[in-house]
This record gives C-alpha cells, structure tokens and sequence, in this order.
C-alpha cells in the first residue's frame, strides 16, 4: 500500500522559475527520501531527511519535513530543462531492512 | 561505471514461461531489494535481502522467488509468468549505516511483458 503521495500529480513550469512539489504520508517514519526518476531510467537518489530534521539543502533542492503534519516538500529553485522528470518520495518506517514505501510520483516539466 | 546492474532489458514471455532477471551490484552493499514500477501505482517491494543467505518478503512476493548465494547478485526468479506481472523490474540496494539503510542504488530496469 502507498505510504507517500506527491502532490500535484503533474507541475508545469517555465524554465528558470522554482519547482514546489509536496509528499504526504500516514505513519511514523524514521526517515523520508526523494528520488529523480528520467523518463525509461531508474530511480536516482536525491536527497534523505531524518525525522529530526526539519529541513535540507543540497544545491538546488531543498526538502523540509514537517512530522507533525506528516508531510514533505521539496523545492527546485531556477528550474532547467534537465530537471524535467518524475519525483517520488519514499519513506522508511523504523530502522528495519523492510524497505522504503514510494509514492505515485510527481512528473515535473520543465518548459524552456 | 560502479552501480547497479541489471539484465535483461528487455524480454518478452509467454504465459506460464519461467525467466530469472539479473541483478549485480559492485559497491558490497548488504542490501539488496526488487521493485515493480506499474503505471499510477508507484514502486511495490517484491524481495528483498539484508546479506547473502538473507531473503525476505516485501509487499506483492507472490509468483517470485529470489536467493542470495553472494554479497554482488540477487536474482529474482518469475517460477510461471502471468500477464499481471507485466511490469518494469527494478533492483536497487544500499549501505548500511547504524540506524537503517541509506540512499538507495537503482539499476536501469528490466521491461518485462508477459502474453
């Protein structure tokens, strides 16, 4: 079952402008990571966030979490055509090996 | 290039086929997982493993079987293919580092359809 859904479903945005895209989950996690899927590639890690963090950086991205809300949201500044791509998170409940639970993704266009 | 390989590609079976897909990883991660990717339903865990010899149940194990014999492979075996398990396969696997398992590797994925 989905643990995480990513909101919108779909973003649009022109080049150079900032890409918001949010993660909602429903039980505790240990923590919560999102991923950069290309379209006929794999999964690329981007970025993890303990839950005891409140907030990521790294480069273009940051990610902030919010367990209270049971939400996430990462943030693309100055979006480029090669960020065009969907983005899932992905939460890790409990320090067992049991896996990470993935959302639906959000596909993100970048148009130039 | 150091990662997550992954073959085939791409394959075609038929109902009631068997087929292994492959998956090999050089970085001596412990852990090692399969996916499925289905259109508007994110990534399912089949299998995973925390080390050779270690094999466990994900959320939709049934028609699959895997085995850990080395730290580098984790095959996973598809015993009589049916049309619902036409997917993109996914291998990834991870470090581990003290509270739990880390920034995963993904392979390229294996396209299976199934007629």
């Amino acid at each position: 079952s989905q643990q995480g859904e990513e909101d919108p479903q779909a973003l649009s945005i022109q080049e150079g402008e900032n890409a918001t895209m949010n993660c909602s989950y429903k039980t505790s996690i240990n923590n919560l990571q999102w991923y950069r899927q290309n379209s006929g590639r794999g999964l690329v890690h981007l970025i993890l966030i303990r839950s005891n963090e409140r907030e990521k950086h790294s480069g273009r991205l940051r990610v902030t979490l919010d367990t209270s809300k049971k939400s996430s949201s990462l943030l693309i500044t100055a979006s480029r055509a090669a960020d065009t791509a969907s983005y899932f998170c992905a939460t890790k409940s409990g320090g067992g090996a049991d896996g990470l639970t993935f959302g639906k993704g959000t596909h993100l266009i970048i148009q130039p | 290039n150091a990662g997550v390989t992954q073959t085939p590609k791409f394959q075609v079976l038929k109902t009631g086929q068997s087929m292994t897909l492959q998956c090999a990883q050089d970085m001596n991660h412990e852990y090692m997982s399969w996916y499925r990717q289905d259109p508007g339903m994110g990534l399912r865990l089949i299998h995973y493993s925390v080390g050779a010899g270690i094999t466990d149940q994900g959320e939709v194990p049934n028609g699959y079987n895997v085995s850990r014999s080395t730290t580098e492979d984790f095959p996973l075996r598809l015993l009589s293919a049916a049309p619902s398990q036409t997917s993109v396969y996914f291998c990834a696997s991870s470090y581990s580092a003290g509270d739990g398992y880390y920034g995963y590797t993904f392979g390229s994925g294996t396209r299976l359809t199934v007629v």
